[in-house]
């Protein structure tokens, strides 16, 4: 069964760190981009970061040089290791696989909640 | 940045109606990178629509997407109970979603 599946989530202090993981298995993980994707109790879905087979990564503006992505193929398992935690990255996050072809995201886990409060 | 506006906010309809449901573009999008997602509470979004119109894997036939430019819509012929849930839209080539449509129970 191709799966995704997030850990590492909790609360957190603003100005603190996280690092989530998220395990991938049923697929060949190498072959494919990864992404994280957020969303706020009530709120809509918000693109975090993305990374490419070839290790290439990408971030919006609101998470750019606080929040890092990498992936270890060896271990089929992709990060989120986030810095400078703000009450405004209190959140659902998900990680999802990008299509092979087209790149829209197929497969999603469940998700992990963090919270930034003090 | 290409911005995504879904209208309406929220449709409220009885099960066994037709549901369309829009996306604009601020900009045009090319069609191989607008997808819809389907998502209820408590659950992670699941793909329904990539590529604008191509049904993704056991996706019932009752959904289907349309649309390029900058205007795209998902159409649902026939709600089913199990339909009613938020749905967004997604431009992937920057990754941005819409900020969704609710169809509820009328």
């Amino acid at each position: 069964e191709v799966q995704l599946v997030e850990s590492g989530g909790g609360l957190v202090q603003p100005g603190g760190s996280l690092r989530l993981s998220c395990a991938a298995s049923g697929f060949t993980f190498s072959s494919y981009d990864m992404h994280w994707v957020r969303q706020a109790t009530g709120k809509g879905l918000e693109w975090v970061s993305a990374i490419g087979t070839a290790g290439d990564t990408y971030y919006p503006g609101s998470v750019k040089g606080r929040f890092t992505i990498s992936r270890e193929n060896a271990k089929n398992s992709l990060y989120l290791q986030m810095n400078s935690l703000r009450a405004g990255d209190t959140a659902v996050y998900y990680c999802a696989r990008g299509q092979v072809v087209l790149g829209a995201f197929d497969i999603w886990g469940q998700g992990t909640m963090v919270t930034v409060s003090s | 940045e290409i911005v995504l506006t879904q209208s309406p906010g929220t449709l409220s309809l009885s099960p066994g109606e037709r549901a369309t449901l829009s996306c604009r573009a601020s900009q045009s999008v090319s069609s191989s990178y607008l997808a819809w997602y389907q998502q209820k509470p408590g659950q992670a979004p699941r793909l329904l629509i990539y590529g604008a119109s191509s049904r993704a894997t056991g996706i019932p036939d009752r959904f289907s997407g349309s649309g390029s430019g900058t205007d795209f819509t998902l159409t649902i012929s026939r709600l089913e109970p199990e339909d009613f849930a938020v749905y967004y839209c997604q431009q992937y080539g920057s990754f941005t979603f819409g900020p969704g449509t609710k169809v509820d129970i009328k």
